[in-house]
């Protein structure tokens, strides 16, 4: 079935350092991609998304690009703030828009001032 | 982005009771929503998925008679935790999606649930 595997954290950082959080996943056909984000006690919110491949998903200085070919969509930003602290979702939703969407475990970051 | 409400954020009950949380969409129409469950420090454990109208589709492992949901229109989904326990204390999440529109779904900012 289909599945999403992302880097394992904690992830700490020094501020303004440069953010790479590697997801990869496994899905027939052609599924739409997603980074969530949570703060801590709150609910996900949507950071960024790709819909077909080659698509570069952007927000608040976060990246990521869909790669088809290594069937990726790592998290990139180049330079982190404090506030960026919190837990980062990858999730794929299948080309079928009545499938669920499904999760990876998350990555918890830390950024230090 | 669209916005959805759930209600409460948190909640306290007894042992043996019963708790209800809701899940509103507040500016469109969501003809599918998602209940998940998250231990602490972990991911989102999908419970269920519901269309609006029609029975809720379960995951595997997951009590259908122990966790009711029920999306009778466009903007509401509840969930009923009956009879809790303690093992039921949780964070529970929705997330609606305007399946017409696209495969993006927006969540609620989570109830937490401590059953005492």
């Amino acid at each position: 079935g289909d599945s999403v595997t992302q880097m394992e954290g904690p992830v700490t950082l020094s501020e303004e350092a440069f953010l790479t959080i590697n997801c990869t996943y496994t899905a027939t056909g052609y599924p739409s991609l997603f980074w969530y984000v949570q703060y801590p006690g709150e609910g996900l919110q949507l950071l960024l998304k790709a819909t077909k491949a080659d698509d570069k998903g952007s927000n608040k200085g976060f990246e990521a690009t869909y790669r088809k070919e290594t069937t990726s969509f790592h998290l990139e930003k180049g330079s982190v703030q404090v506030s960026d602290s919190a837990v980062y979702f990858c999730a794929l939703s299948a080309s079928n828009r009545d499938d669920k969407i499904i999760f990876g475990k998350g990555t918890r970051l830390h950024i230090l001032p | 982005g669209a916005v959805v409400s759930q209600h409460p954020s948190w909640v306290i009950c007894k042992s043996g009771t019963s708790v209800k949380i809701e899940c509103r969409s507040l500016d469109f129409q969501a003809t599918t929503m998602f209940w998940y469950r998250q231990f602490p420090k972990q991911s989102l454990m999908l419970m269920a998925t519901s269309n609006e109208g029609s029975k809720a589709t379960y995951e595997q492992g997951v009590e259908k008679d122990k966790f009711l949901i029920n999306h009778a229109s466009l903007t509401l989904s509840t969930l009923t935790v009956t009879s809790a326990h303690p093992e039921d204390s949780s964070f529970y999440i929705c997330s609606a999606r305007d399946s017409i529109q696209g495969t993006e779904a927006f969540f609620g900012q989570g109830t937490r649930l401590t059953v005492v």
